[in-house]
This record gives structure tokens, sequence and C-alpha cells, in this order.
């Protein structure tokens, strides 16, 4: 069974840095690119970017270029999104997804990571 | 980039009724068109893929159409399980831009 299983919910405040995860089992980890999406609060869904964890190739949305990092570790099947300096507009649900192979949209999607930030 | 419009941003509809949802793409994206569900406080699902192929286990009250630049989402007759935001998003290259969704209740 495909499963990717987020981390659990942050608080932080303005200007700290956070890494947040989504581990994928039950497929290929390492085939199948992992995007991340944001959802403020009421809002809509955000595409943010993806990542090809055999070999890194990341693409980022225009909007999140250079405000995120994404990441992978294909050794612990294991994807990251990452910020260095949060802002209280970061505070959202952020899910991981995976696209389902070439051509293909996002089939599964983690749970979901809230994250808050807040002085 | 490609910039994804839905309408009507947001409907009320009868149980029985048809309901459909519009997805226009700025460009065409040929059929690399997907629409997922989303319930309130629930992950997004996936319903309908390559603009018109129903995904597993999706009921068949669900279908969708559309090539280029233009498609829709139908719900043949709407039940009250549909209550949700309903978005398209294009896939055929990156940025993978989602619409900014259609909300759907029961009138």
């Amino acid at each position: 069974e495909v499963q990717l299983v987020q981390s659990g919910a942050e608080v932080k405040k303005p200007g700290e840095s956070l890494k947040i995860s989504c581990k994928g089992s039950g497929y290929s980890f390492t085939n199948y690119w992992i995007g991340w999406v944001r959802q403020m609060p009421g809002k809509g869904l955000e595409w943010m970017g993806i990542i090809y964890p055999d070999d890194s190739d990341t693409r980022y949305s225009p909007s999140f270029q250079g405000q995120v990092t994404i990441s992978a570790d294909k050794s612990i099947s294991t994807a990251y999104l990452q910020w260095s300096s949060l802002k209280a507009s970061d505070t959202a649900m952020y899910y991981c997804a995976r696209r389902g192979g070439l051509g293909s949209p996002i089939d599964y999607w983690g749970q979901g990571t809230l994250v808050t930030v807040s002085s | 980039d490609i910039q994804m419009t839905q309408s009507p941003s947001s409907l009320s509809a009868s149980v029985g009724d048809r309901v459909t949802i519009t997805c226009r793409a700025s460009q065409g994206i040929s059929n690399y068109l997907a629409w997922y569900q989303q319930k309130p406080g629930k992950v997004p699902k996936l319903l309908i893929y390559t603009a018109s192929t129903l995904q597993s286990g999706v009921p068949s009250r669900f279908s969708g159409s559309g090539s280029g630049t233009d498609f829709t989402l139908t719900i043949s007759s709407l039940q009250p399980e549909d209550v949700a935001t309903y978005y398209c998003q294009k896939y055929n290259s990156a940025p993978f831009t989602f619409g900014p969704g259609t909300k759907v209740d029961i009138k």
C-alpha cells in the first residue's frame, strides 16, 4: 500500500527555520516525483514545487522559488520542505503528494503538516 | 506560466441536480488536466485525470470533458456527500498549477 507519512504539526516564531518531512513507503520512492502543496487557512491549493528523488531534479513554482527549499534523501525514502526564515504568512497546511509517473497527475497525498508561525 | 481559472467560484444546488464546473487554461495543455475533490478538513482526492478518465473507485456520476484550454467537470446527480471544493490542475509541465477552486454545497 502506497503511503506518504508527514511529520507532525509545528508552532514556530517568525524568523525561525523549519524543515518538515514526508516519508514514502509501499512503492519505489526513487522513481516517482514528490510535490509539495500549500493550503493557507480557508484558501485554495497552491502548487509549490516538485522533486525527483533519484537525482534530486527539482522544479519550483515561480511564486515559491527562493522562498523554500525542497530536497530528498532517497536512502531513507524521505522528501523535505524547508524554510530558513519563517514569516507569519507561512502559516498553512502543507501537503506532500506523489506524482503517479511520467505524464500523470498526483495520485497519493500525505496527511498534511500544519505549520503555525506566530510571535 | 499558464494560469488556471474556474467558474463559478461557488454554487448551491439541490440533491439530484446536474452540476457543471468549468476550468480554463490560459494556454493549451492538451488533455493534461486533473480534477480533485476536497471535503472540509480532508486531504484532496483525485477524481478525474487526462481530462476525462475516472479514477478507480470514483462514482460514475462524476465525468469530465475537454481538451486544449477548456474543460468541464460534471456531477450528473448531486448527492449530499458531494459537498466539497473542486479543483482543476494542469500537469503537462511544471509548474503544475491548480485552479482557484469551486465550492459546491446543497441548497
